[in-house]
């Protein structure tokens, strides 16, 4: 199905290690995006790509870096990984940006920190 | 900043009865406005947008919001839950040429048979 992939879907990290989370998306959109989620907070948006080559921090961007590798795929990384980054995190794509064009989110990652 | 506020946490509802979920929203211009819906361990799925005229919605699954400016209020309803309604509510808003959809705290609704 056409849609937004994410790998891994769950993972667990000790303290210290660094993982990659890997987002992409086969509907040919131009702007893609990594929330995380976070009881009682809702959604928070931590990078954003508007167009392949540029990249943008959101509300919470601290600890984390992206990479949008072409297109299609836009990755998260976590250099370091605290306990505080237990999250589930969300890839999101949209044509471009603005409310005009939908935004399609994947099924999530599971990371927990120990 | 924009941002958006749903007062209720939680909401427990009987099968059959009418469902109405609370969104306030604070934003400068005009506002675009979405509710999705996130059964557990999945994803988010669009119910619903407001861009601009009718100030009611109409959405998928049976359900329907309604715009109101003087309140700052896009308030998510259904007027017969269904069990498979159970599931967490987000209410989101955007502005016209920005990327950063901001959400509210969301609400968890329980179906009780």
């Amino acid at each position: 199905n056409a849609g937004v992939t994410q790998t891994p879907k769950f993972q667990v990290l000790k303290t210290g290690q660094s993982m990659t989370l890997q987002c992409a998306q086969d509907m040919n959109h131009n702007s893609m995006y990594w929330y995380r989620q976070d009881p009682g907070m809702g959604l928070r948006l931590i990078y954003y790509s508007a167009s392949e080559g540029t990249t943008d921090k959101g509300e919470v961007p601290n600890g984390y870096n992206v990479s949008r590798l072409n297109k299609r795929e836009f990755s998260l990384r976590l250099e370091s990984a605290a306990p505080s980054q237990t999250s589930v995190y969300f890839c999101a794509s949209s044509e471009r940006g603005g409310p005009n064009y939908g935004y399609t989110f994947g099924s999530g990652t599971r990371l927990t920190v120990v | 900043a924009q941002s958006v506020t749903q007062p209720d946490i939680h909401i427990t509802v009987s099968e059959g009865a009418s469902l109405e979920l609370r969104c306030n929203y604070s934003y400068g211009a005009t506002p675009y406005l979405f509710w999705y819906v996130q059964s557990p361990g999945q994803g988010l799925q669009l119910l619903l947008k407001y861009f601009s005229g009718d100030t009611l919605v109409q959405g998928i699954k049976g359900f329907e919001a309604e715009f109101k400016r003087s309140q700052s209020s896009f308030n998510l309803r259904k007027p017969s839950v269904h069990w498979s309604d159970a599931a967490e509510y987000f209410c989101a808003v955007v502005g016209s040429n920005d990327y950063k959809l901001s959400f509210g705290a969301g609400t968890t609704v329980t179906v009780r048979a």
